[in-house]
């Protein structure tokens, strides 16, 4: 089972739709979670990190489910500049440092 | 936020040529430098880590030797691809981090990635 996993997508959805992606991991004992968020041929970026009590940015809202060990992103009214792949991505702390475990990514593509 | 860049941008060379990749923090010092390698469809892959001043840890199936990583300074890691070959042709991305002791996760910030392809 991979460490982190993610629906590939693509997710094609109209401009001004919610989406919403999901991602689980394997590893309970996970600290820090993350969505970064990846532009083709691009380097990822940090779209938000996700909280135990779930956090908003602007159109994006991220939750954590710990005992079932998803991680969850949602967009609302969603831009065609929000076209990208978006990582899940995990930090096991505990020994693990500060490595970064990413999922594959899901795709998504906003259009008119 | 902090800049992370990265050179070159992309490289072709022949197969069994030697590729170096330098990766530079320009605005901070990084105490850790992380490299990646994604290939196409694929997550990014933790190839290494790299703290500046001593010998860089490298993850389970990647091979020490071929992958040279050197990091000199508080703002520079290089990572030297030896005899590429095609198979090595992929997108190799680093990340640096800034060590707050009073913060127990520091966020990564990452280069531009440089795509090598080997012929």
């Amino acid at each position: 089972r991979k460490e982190v996993e993610q629906d590939p997508g693509p997710f094609n959805v109209p401009e001004g739709a919610t989406v919403a992606f999901n991602c689980t991991y394997s590893n309970s004992a996970s600290q820090s979670f993350f969505w970064y968020r990846q532009d083709c041929r691009k380097e990822p970026k940090l779209l938000m990190s996700v909280y135990s009590s779930g956090n908003e940015d602007g159109r994006f809202t991220a939750q954590l489910n710990r005992a079932s060990q998803y991680i969850s992103l949602l967009i609302r009214d969603s831009k065609l500049s929000d076209s990208a792949t978006y990582l899940c991505v995990v930090n096991p702390l505990t020994g693990g440092g500060n490595k970064l475990t990413f999922g594959t990514g899901t795709q998504l593509k906003v259009e008119l | 936020g902090a800049v992370v860049s990265q050179h070159p941008s992309w490289v072709i060379c022949k197969s069994g040529t030697s590729v170096k990749i330098e990766c530079r923090s320009l605005d901070f010092q990084a105490t850790t430098m992380f490299w990646y390698r994604q290939f196409p469809k694929q997550s990014l892959m933790l190839m290494a880590t790299s703290n500046e001043g001593s010998k860089a840890t490298y993850e389970q199936g990647v091979e020490k030797d071929k992958f040279l990583i050197n990091h000199a300074s508080l703002t520079l890691s290089t990572l030297t691809v030896t005899s590429a070959h095609p198979e090595d042709s992929s997108f190799y991305i680093c990340s640096a981090r800034y060590h707050d002791r009073g913060n127990s996760y520091n966020e990564q910030f990452f280069g531009p990635g440089t795509r090598l392809t080997v012929l």
